[in-house]
Formats: C-alpha cells, structure tokens, sequence
C-alpha cells in the first residue's frame, strides 16, 4: 500500500512562487505525477517525475527525490486561473501498474 | 478537451433505481478506468480494464457494475445504490496498462452523482 501527504490548502498572490509539497511512502517506486482539477472541471496532467531532479515545463516545475520519498510542484509567476487543486499521484509497481492519489492541496490565489 | 467524453454530467437517484454510467474515449486508447471522487478524500480507483478485460477490482459494492463492450466505451451500472456513494465519478483512459515511461492518464469531466 502507499501513503501520499500533501497539504490541504495553501494561499498566495498573484505574481508570487509557491511550492506544494508531496511526501509518500511505497515499495516499487515507478513513477510521480501532478495534475491540476480546476472545480468541477476532469484532472489534467502537470507533469512526471521517475529520477531523481527537476522537471521544468513553461511556469511549472516538478522536483523528485527517491531517497527522500518527497517531491514539490512549483509555480512560477501566479495567475488568478491558477486556483485549482493539485493532485499528487504515485506509480508503483512493475507489469501493469495503476496510479494512487492523494487528497489534494487546493491552492488559492488572489490579487 | 473532448478527448474523454461522460454522461450525464449531473446524476440524482433514489436508492430503489437502476442507472448508468457512460464514458467514451476518442484518443485509441487500450486501458481504461473508473474512478470515486469524495469530499475531502483521495481519488479512489474502482476498476481498471484493459482491451476489454477487467483486470483490478478494488473492492468496489456489487451494487457497482462495470462493462467495457469496446476498447472505447465503459459504463458503469449502477443500482441500490446508498447515500454514502454520493461523489463525482471520473472515467479515464490511457495508451496502455503498462508501467514505463509518462504513460499518463487522460480524465473525463466526471458524472456528478447524487443518492437519495
């Protein structure tokens, strides 16, 4: 089984940086992905990470450390569009795998 | 994004009905997935099918059940369903079950149930 950790919520402005942190727990490691759900709206993929460093992508970045079980999404030059929930998610396994998720951190951005 | 399509949107039912669920994916995909979306809960997997078979159960209610009659179509059929399986259900395809590389998943916009 795993254990995913992120926190609930987070508030920022528009403009700034914010980080958003995800600590898991898992044997057969195989992959982490992020991905945004806007309210009401289907998740859609952010990014993935299966070594060890950051992944840079326009405004996001993702980071991973496996020795740490720990990786962070990080947004760059906030916009008001980006109030969404960010949703970590764990591969684990090799053959066929599926992914498991955590609660989400639901990021809030005001002016 | 039209690629994974769910109807209805919004679902009220009483616990005596029978309903169904309807995803549809249109990016020739060989996997797909439903998921439960609660309040203040991780995403839960219910079932995974890949090229039609279902290969992972995760303990879901009989009184939920799968069909995938094609590699782009999943229902999910529900009846006597209790109020506590009130959530947002999200289908999702992938190219394949596998486990490489950033094979990631593609979400409809999920069916808003409501049990009564």
């Amino acid at each position: 089984g795993q254990n995913i950790d992120q926190p609930t919520e987070m508030t920022a402005t528009e403009g700034a940086i914010v980080q958003i942190n995800c600590t898991y727990q898992t044997s057969g490691f195989n992959g982490l992905f992020w991905y945004q759900q806007h309210a009401g709206e289907a998740p859609t993929f952010l990014s993935y990470n299966v070594l060890d460093g950051l992944e840079e992508k326009g405004r996001f970045s993702s980071f991973l450390s496996r020795s740490k079980g720990y990786s962070y999404l990080l947004l760059k030059e906030l916009q008001m569009k980006d109030s969404a929930s960010y949703l970590c998610a764990v591969r684990e396994g090799s053959g066929y795998s599926t992914l498991t998720f955590g609660k989400g951190t639901m990021l809030l951005v005001s002016p | 994004e039209t690629g994974v399509t769910q109807t209805p949107r919004h679902l009220v039912m009483g616990m005596t009905n029978k309903k169904s669920l309807k995803c549809e994916q249109h990016l020739g995909h060989n996997a797909m997935y439903w998921y439960k979306q609660s309040a203040k809960k991780p995403l839960e997997l219910m079932f995974v099918y890949s090229l039609e078979e279902r290969v992972e159960n995760n303990s879901v209610p009989s009184r939920f059940s799968p069909e995938c009659p094609n590699s782009s179509h999943l229902f999910l059929h529900l009846h006597t369903l209790q109020p506590e399986d009130s959530a947002l259900y999200l289908c999702a395809s992938s190219q394949d079950l596998g486990s490489l590389g950033a094979d990631t998943q593609y979400f409809g916009p999920g069916t808003r149930l409501t049990v009564l």
